[in-house]
């Protein structure tokens, strides 16, 4: 099925760094999600993004919905040892009727060095 | 309960054997979703329940895959037959908006 492109595909840093991921797609979404997922767990969800352009935070976390529709980016400040995971973006389209299916991006594995 | 629930955690099935997967939505959700994760991808969508009512099933892989929500809460995901290709983790998600809260998932392993 269709993923949309995240990139990078994994990430090693030092505690205290910031962090960058993006997402990109060919088709416009009218909702960006990002997730964390820990090995054995669901993915939990950290910031929802709903209008073009709208930039949000949730303390350490600021993702942006970009303005194409097309793409969006999620970046971490001062990294800790908890941040260790899987992120995934994921969007939502208004399209065909089905603005209830989820599309992922494959994930950015973080890894962050004491 | 407070999240979304799924049982059981972990399941092992010799192929050709049938099972089924359970998911204790959020209380009060209206939609229900079931993805399907494969080993280092992110989830893709298997089929949608609004209430009781399976209102999209395009993901499903094959017939032999069937899911069901009699009564609008609890659902149940089965799959006849099972493939090892039907290893996997499965996720279930509810949802009262445009947000999907995920369960722990079920990790799959037909051997």
């Amino acid at each position: 099925g269709q993923q949309l492109n995240q990139s990078p595909q994994s990430m090693f840093i030092q505690e205290g760094e910031d962090v960058s991921m993006n997402c990109t797609s060919s088709s416009i979404f009218n909702t960006w999600l990002w997730y964390k997922q820990d090995p054995g767990e669901g993915p939990v969800l950290l910031i929802a993004l709903y209008k073009a352009g709208e930039l949000t935070s949730n303390g350490r976390l600021t993702a942006q919905f970009g303005i194409t529709r097309k793409d969006s980016f999620l970046n971490i400040s001062a990294s800790i040892p908890s941040d260790v995971g899987i992120y995934f973006c994921a969007g939502l389209r208004n399209s065909g009727g089905s603005n209830y299916k989820l599309t992922f991006g494959k994930g950015t594995l973080l890894t962050v060095n004491p | 309960g407070a999240g979304v629930s799924q049982s059981p955690r972990y399941k092992v099935a010799k192929r050709g054997q049938d099972v089924a997967l359970r998911c204790d939505p959020i209380s009060g959700h209206v939609s229900l979703f079931w993805y399907q994760q494969a080993l280092g991808q992110g989830p893709e969508f298997l089929t949608y329940f609004q209430n009781e009512a399976q209102l999209d099933k395009s993901g499903l892989p094959s017939d032999r895959f069937f899911a069901e929500r009699p009564e609008g809460s609890v659902s149940t995901l089965k799959i006849q037959r099972t493939q090892q290709e039907d290893s996997a983790v499965y996720l279930c998600a509810s949802s009262s908006s445009r947000e999907q809260f995920f369960g722990p998932g079920t990790r799959l392993t037909v051997l």
